[in-house]
């Protein structure tokens, strides 16, 4: 059975920094491209960053891009979203995904959410 | 960046009743679009891959069509586990991979 579980949300202050988790069991995690999706409280869904299977290739977000940064341990089969200079509107649930296949770019299983709330 | 747009915002039906809803694409995704459902407080799930390819273990009631810049997910009957926020996703030209606002399907 194929599961992903988050963790690493909290309560951060504008300008912190922040690691979410995401630990995969239940199929081959390196043969997966994976993302992380947010959404904040009561909207919808944004894509956040993408990584392929092998770690090698990243994409992310313009409104992300140069503060987030995704990244993989294939022999952990853990994805992590480094999250740093976090602004309030980061304020969001996040869910890790995974790609149908390596580098399709729809998501067939997510995890449950960690939520994210930055704000002093 | 290709935009989805929605509609309506908001369905009111009653079980048993068929549900349409549309996503239109600012321009052509070919047919690299996705439907998930999303309850509340829960995770989406993907339905429909690729326009009109049912996910795995998904009822056959639920149907996906269209092509190019017009979508549409059918809800054949609906059934009380139905009502829920929908939402469709491309694939076609990313970064970045975008969703669209979602449409509501609550019980009339």
């Amino acid at each position: 059975e194929v599961q992903l579980l988050e963790s690493g949300g909290g309560l951060v202050q504008p300008g912190g920094s922040l690691r979410l988790s995401c630990a995969a069991s239940g199929f081959t995690f390196r043969n997966y491209a994976m993302s992380w999706v947010r959404q904040a409280p009561g909207k919808g869904l944004e894509w956040v960053s993408i990584i392929s299977g092998s770690g090698d290739t990243t994409y992310s977000a313009d409104s992300v891009k140069g503060r987030f940064s995704i990244s993989r341990d294939n022999s952990k089969n853990t994805l992590y979203l480094q999250m740093n200079s976090l602004r309030a509107e980061d304020t969001a649930t996040y869910y890790c995904a995974r790609d149908r296949s390596n580098w399709n770019g729809d998501f067939d299983f997510w995890g449950q959410g960690t939520l994210v709330t930055v704000s002093s | 960046e290709i935009v989805l747009t929605q509609s309506p915002a908001t369905l009111s039906l009653s079980p048993g009743e068929r549900a349409t809803l549309s996503c239109r694409a600012s321009q052509s995704v070919t047919s690299f679009l996705a439907w998930y459902q999303q309850k509340p407080g829960q995770a989406p799930r993907l339905l429909i891959y690729d326009a009109s390819n049912r996910a795995s273990g998904i009822p056959a009631r639920f149907s996906g069509s269209g092509s190019g810049t017009d979508f549409t997910l059918t809800i054949s009957s609906l059934e009380p586990e139905d009502f829920a926020v929908y939402y469709c996703q491309q694939r076609s030209n990313w970064p970045p991979l975008t969703f669209g606002g979602g449409t509501k399907v609550e019980i009339k």
